[in-house]
């Protein structure tokens, strides 16, 4: 089973600010099958992008999302208020599709 | 719009069987797609029960596949958890989804708004 590592745990910015988060695998994932959500608090997860680099449906070109193999990057250009989340990858190329632990960005 | 709407008892004692409901709305279930369930413990991350096709086909993830049962219902457009043996541990946010893709390991794209099931006696 593939293990994702999101790091920093916490990111502390603010509104304005460049956000860089990165999930790492334990193996490669195929076909660059990553995900990333945004949650909010009471919230479920919303899907932000997918296949690595697309973004989902209404989501802002703010968010965008790269890299390959092991190492894949999610990155805000401009942090909005409405952007303070809790922020997960998942990978779907191979089964079970686990999620990564998370990163919370919260405001400076 | 299609929406997801999770049901079912909040409270549910150690050892016994918890029970959810998922009514899809917006979208026939039998028109395609996966569905499914994943949960998260209070403060923490999400992990993926489960997930199953109109057509019945399930797929578990392994960790919980001897307690869980995922089964659908098409003439009601809605699909059911079952979680048997539940401990402290099962205590989470549950929350119902539809995948994206053409397969049960593709992203979630709809999503219900989660329900809270506490496992204590």
């Amino acid at each position: 089973e593939i293990v994702l590592t999101q790091s920093p745990g916490t990111l502390s910015l603010s509104p304005g600010e460049r956000a860089t988060l990165s999930c790492r695998a334990s193996q490669s994932v195929s076909s660059s099958y990553l995900a990333w959500y945004q949650q909010k608090p009471g919230q479920a997860p919303r899907l932000l992008i997918y296949g690595a680099s697309s973004r989902a449906t209404g989501i802002p070109d703010r968010f965008s999302g790269s890299g390959s193999g092991t190492d894949f990057t999610l990155t805000i250009s401009r942090l909005e208020p409405e952007d303070f989340a809790v922020y997960y990858c998942q990978q779907y190329g191979s089964s079970p599709a686990p999620f990564g632990g998370g990163t919370k960005v919260e405001i400076k | 719009q299609v929406q997801l709407q999770e049901s079912g008892p909040g409270l549910v004692k150690p050892s016994e069987t918890l029970s959810l409901t998922c009514a899809v709305s917006g979208y026939s279930i039998s028109s395609g797609y996966y569905w499914g369930w994943i949960r998260q413990p209070p403060g923490k991350g999400l992990e993926w029960i489960g997930s199953i096709y109109h057509s019945g086909s399930t797929y578990y993830n392994p960790s919980l596949k001897s307690r869980v049962t995922i089964s659908v219902d098409t003439s009601k457009n809605q699909f059911s958890l079952k979680l048997s043996s539940v401990t402290a541990a099962d205590t989470a946010v549950y929350y119902c989804a539809r995948h994206s893709g053409s397969w049960y390991g593709s992203p979630w794209d709809y999503w219900g708004q989660g329900t809270l099931v506490t496992v204590s006696s």
